[in-house]
């Protein structure tokens, strides 16, 4: 696609329940990024992904927090048993892998979550 | 650990004129990348600008510039000749050359254009 497709845009939901936010990376980009833009922060790197190493999940919060990366491509990011602290915007990048002068991060307009 | 400070929450600033927007940075590494990013109500992060550490000549994209001063970590982004357009948040990321290319973020401006 043209670029980062995240979906849905916005999601309510009550506490306790699960939530899956989904990320399609620009085509071809092999690195992607999960960060979260909680109010009045800035914003909070959760995962990283990269072609098919081992991923980086030193920014997930707790264990109710988890991601997958299928095919290289389409990303889901899934909090279980949601809490209001989880209550953010969730923004997902891709690059391209390799030299560090081509990891320009390109942005999804985010999913705004809500737990009520 | 690297970190990104933004000071200034909130500017505004009249149609036509300049304004900067300062950042400043800690790191132990040698060799990094910077960036400005755009955030409009839209939530879209938008890149505005990028800087090489190794480059001692300040990065410019049209009317946006920066001050570079790498042994002072800062990274200031001038916006020369505001346009309502460019009213938005601003965040300033710091990102290093090893490991994951990670972005470190400040806690972004939001700044206004006034008409």
């Amino acid at each position: 696609g043209a670029g980062v497709s995240q979906s849905p845009s916005n999601k309510v939901t009550e506490k306790g329940k699960d939530v899956e936010l989904r990320c399609d990376p620009i085509s071809g980009h092999t690195a992607l990024y999960w960060y979260r833009q909680s109010l009045g922060q800035g914003l909070e790197f959760l995962i990283y992904f990269q072609g098919n190493s081992a991923p980086d999940k030193s920014g997930l919060p707790s264990d109710r927090f988890s991601a997958e990366r299928t095919g290289g491509s389409v990303s889901t990011l899934t909090i279980q048993r949601t809490q209001q602290e989880d209550s953010a915007v969730y923004l997902c990048a891709s690059s391209l892998a390799g030299l560090a002068g081509q990891n320009i991060q390109y942005f999804g307009a985010g999913t705004r979550l809500s737990v009520l | 650990a690297q970190t990104v400070t933004q000071s200034q929450p909130e500017m505004s600033v009249q149609e036509a004129e300049t304004v900067t927007l300062s950042c400043t940075y800690d790191t132990s590494e040698s060799n990094y990348y910077l960036f400005w990013y755009k955030q409009p109500p839209s939530r879209q992060m938008i890149l505005v600008i990028r800087q090489e550490a190794y480059k001692q000549q300040n990065a410019t994209e049209n009317r946006f510039s920066v001050n570079f001063q790498k042994a002072a970590k800062s990274f200031s982004l001038k916006i020369s000749d505001s346009q309502l357009g460019d009213t938005a948040m601003y965040f300033c990321a710091f990102m290093d050359t090893s490991g994951t290319y990670k972005y470190i973020f400040g806690t972004g401006t939001r700044l206004k254009v006034l008409a």
